[in-house]
């Protein structure tokens, strides 16, 4: 059965702080790694991975992946209020052509 | 660019009530999917679809039906609604592995 674990399911941070969320999945016909970010709303995008080792980088986020040990990780430095949020992980199996999402972290960044 | 459009946003129903719930895409997306989020649990898949005329089941299917009589629309049917369903629902699309977009979701209770 295809699966995506996310952890730790929740984390409170000050402002500043550094964090490292993770996401490992098993799915057959892995195609891609997403990585979402969930406020009040609808999830939005952050970044899609596609091949090991090449981390990928918005502002003071940043992410990777690792095909060999079927994980990738998401880090948020000097992490500010307004990253408070759900963040969530999906993995895409072409074979079935389906997204499955992991339960989310959920972040909260203290002033 | 509308995106990803779900109507409607908000909905009570009694128990038995039946109801559809439209999702609409101006991506040209062939692939469209249906997501319910419930408190712990992150998405779940309930239908989708990888193009015109074509549905299949995701993880949660039982009491759903989905059509897909055109592109750029995917409905969501509830035939008779159980207090189970009450969750908020997000339809979203995509090229296939590539990021998947959301629409604003509907919050439904089921009473």
């Amino acid at each position: 059965e295809d699966k995506v674990v996310q952890s730790p399911l929740s984390l409170v941070v000050h402002e500043g702080d550094t964090v490292t969320l993770n996401c490992s999945y098993e799915v057959t016909n892995f195609r891609s790694l997403l990585w979402y970010k969930q406020e009040k709303k609808a999830p939005t995008f952050l970044f899609m991975l596609t091949s090991s080792g090449i981390e990928k980088k918005s502002g003071r986020l940043s992410s990777i992946l690792d095909k060999k040990e079927l994980f990738s990780i998401l880090n948020i430095t000097a992490t500010q209020t307004g990253d408070s949020a759900v963040y969530l992980c999906a993995a895409y199996t072409s074979g079935t052509y389906k997204y499955i999402f992991g339960t989310g972290t959920r972040l909260k960044v203290l002033a | 660019n509308a995106g990803v459009t779900q109507t409607p946003k908000f909905r009570v129903l009694k128990t038995g009530q039946s109801m559809t719930l439209l999702c609409a895409q101006d991506m040209n997306h062939e692939y469209m999917y249906w997501y319910r989020q419930d408190p712990g649990m992150g998405l779940r898949l309930i239908h989708y679809s990888v193009g015109e005329g074509t549905t299949a089941k995701g993880e949660v299917p039982d009491g759903y039906n989905v059509s897909r009589l055109k592109k750029q629309n995917f409905l969501l049917g509830l035939e008779s609604a159980a207090p189970s369903q009450t969750s908020v629902y997000f339809c979203a699309s995509s090229y296939g592995w590539t990021a998947l977009h959301f629409g604003n979701g509907t919050r439904l209770t089921v009473t």
